[in-house]
């Protein structure tokens, strides 16, 4: 059980596009998703934690404008890279939990973003 | 904001040799959670501890969690080739953000 998708795995995309990312929790239901951003052989960095029905919490650093996230139900939460540029490009994961306190994350599978 | 500080970047055993990883924390964690992820895989959770001095094992893992709850460490014995892989430590809140580790590179040698 736990079973975050993300879709979708791979995405390249021109520079000043926008781009959305889903993910999924498949068979329970997520109050709380948490996105992260790793870069190559570094770790994850947390980017903002979206609760279902409200405005996403972003960490320090992280536009808001830029990186719109919406979580309109309990099983899904889209992040949208608005016009993307070349430093864009990483690898996005999105993390969902049962409920916000102490429980374990489970990942998604992850979206490679390669902006040219 | 909270930090968390772990050691060693990069470790490389023979097939066999034990592994150790250590993480530390600026503040006092309310649990810690080791995941683990394989080249070109998602974190996988393995793990959490919540109590002061709590120690976990799982078959050749053994996972402890400081008396002040700022540190935590995770050691694998006799490892194997299919343990390769990065451990990350994430230090979680009351409220259920975790703020992860560098992770360290485990990689075997058969």
């Amino acid at each position: 059980g736990a079973v975050v998708s993300q879709h979708p795995s791979r995405v390249i995309c021109k520079s000043g596009t926008s781009v959305k990312i889903e993910c999924r929790s498949l068979d329970f239901q997520a109050t709380t998703m948490f996105w992260y951003r790793q870069f190559p052989k570094q770790s994850l960095m947390l980017m903002a934690t979206s609760n279902e029905g409200s405005k996403a919490t972003y960490e320090q650093g992280v536009e808001k404008d830029k990186f719109l996230i919406n979580h309109a139900s309990l099983t899904l939460s889209t992040l949208t890279v608005t016009s993307a540029h070349p430093e864009d490009s990483s690898f996005y994961i999105c993390s969902a939990s049962l409920r916000g306190q102490v429980y374990e994350q489970y990942f998604g599978p992850g979206t490679r973003l390669t902006v040219t | 904001g909270q930090q968390v500080m772990q050691i060693p970047q990069y470790q490389h055993v023979q097939e066999g040799e034990d592994f150790t990883t250590y993480c530390n924390s600026s503040t006092t964690l309310s649990n810690i959670q080791w995941y683990k992820q394989r080249p070109g895989g998602h974190p996988v959770f393995l793990i959490q501890l919540v109590k002061s001095g709590e120690v976990k094992k799982q078959k050749r893992l053994t996972f402890q969690f400081g008396e002040a709850k700022k540190n935590s460490s995770l050691h694998i014995t006799a490892t194997q080739t299919t343990d390769v892989g990065t451990y990350f430590c994430a230090g979680g809140t009351s409220y259920g953000k975790l703020t992860f580790g560098q992770g360290t590179i485990l990689t075997v040698h058969p």
